[in-house]
């Protein structure tokens, strides 16, 4: 069955640094998405991505973050200055349509800033 | 504000119990509501999705219901196995947004 993928598994990196989290979408799915879980909270909704553009965003992407989908199968989130705060698991997630489809969610990435 | 509230926030129970968590939810315009299986360190997997119409609908030992007057809905587990621990993550979309907003899940251990 296909899934999402998403790499590293861990990154951990200082304050300050940028960093690129990388995700591979299912292959004919073409809507894309970035969720973050703080370590004992909610999963949190970043940002959707459609027809090589954003389509939504939420307050906490902020002008720290972007995605791109540099090519046919990648998807990639960055945040460009890292905060203390950034520290959590990013899940990306795809899915056939949008709307109602289900989204179907990769197995994280910690992030630990240091 | 757009909110999703579950509880309990934790449970325990023996293996071939059946369970019930519960969900409430303050969406507004509401599209459907999702149940999704959380294990540890990894990401959502989704068991149900229902909309406005739907009352119940079942996965296996899971039956997801919803009633959209009260804005409540719930995950029953029949025949409870050692593989269902893990939090269950009760997520409502947004109407005309692909945006969904999650609870914070009620963590389930099934004990031997």
């Amino acid at each position: 069955e296909p899934e999402v993928t998403q790499t590293p598994s861990h990154q951990v990196t200082q304050m300050g640094q940028e960093v690129i989290l990388r995700c591979v979408p299912i292959s004919n799915h073409l809507y894309f998405y970035w969720y973050r879980q703080i370590l004992g909270q909610k999963v949190e909704f970043l940002v959707s991505f459609y027809n090589n553009e954003i389509s939504e965003k939420s307050e906490i992407f902020d002008d720290q973050f972007s995605v791109e989908r540099p090519d046919g199968s990648n998807f990639t989130l960055k945040i460009r200055s890292t905060k203390l705060e950034d520290s959590a698991m990013y899940f990306c997630a795809s899915s056939e349509r949008g709307g109602p489809d289900t989204q179907y969610f990769g197995p994280g990435t910690r992030l630990t800033v240091l | 504000k757009n909110q999703v509230e579950q509880s309990p926030q934790s449970l325990i129970i023996l293996e071939g119990k059946n369970c019930t968590l519960q969900c409430n939810y303050t969406v507004s315009p509401f599209s459907n509501l999702r149940w999704y299986k959380q294990d540890t360190g990894r990401g959502p997997v989704s068991l149900t999705i229902m909309t406005f119409s739907e009352n119940t609908k079942s996965n296996g030992r899971y039956t997801a219901t919803l009633d959209a007057d009260t804005k409540q809905s719930s995950l029953h587990i029949t025949a409870s196995q050692l593989s269902d621990s893990a939090s269950y993550i009760c997520v409502v979309r947004l109407g005309g947004y692909n945006k969904l907003i999650f609870g914070a899940g009620t963590r389930l251990a099934v004990h031997p």
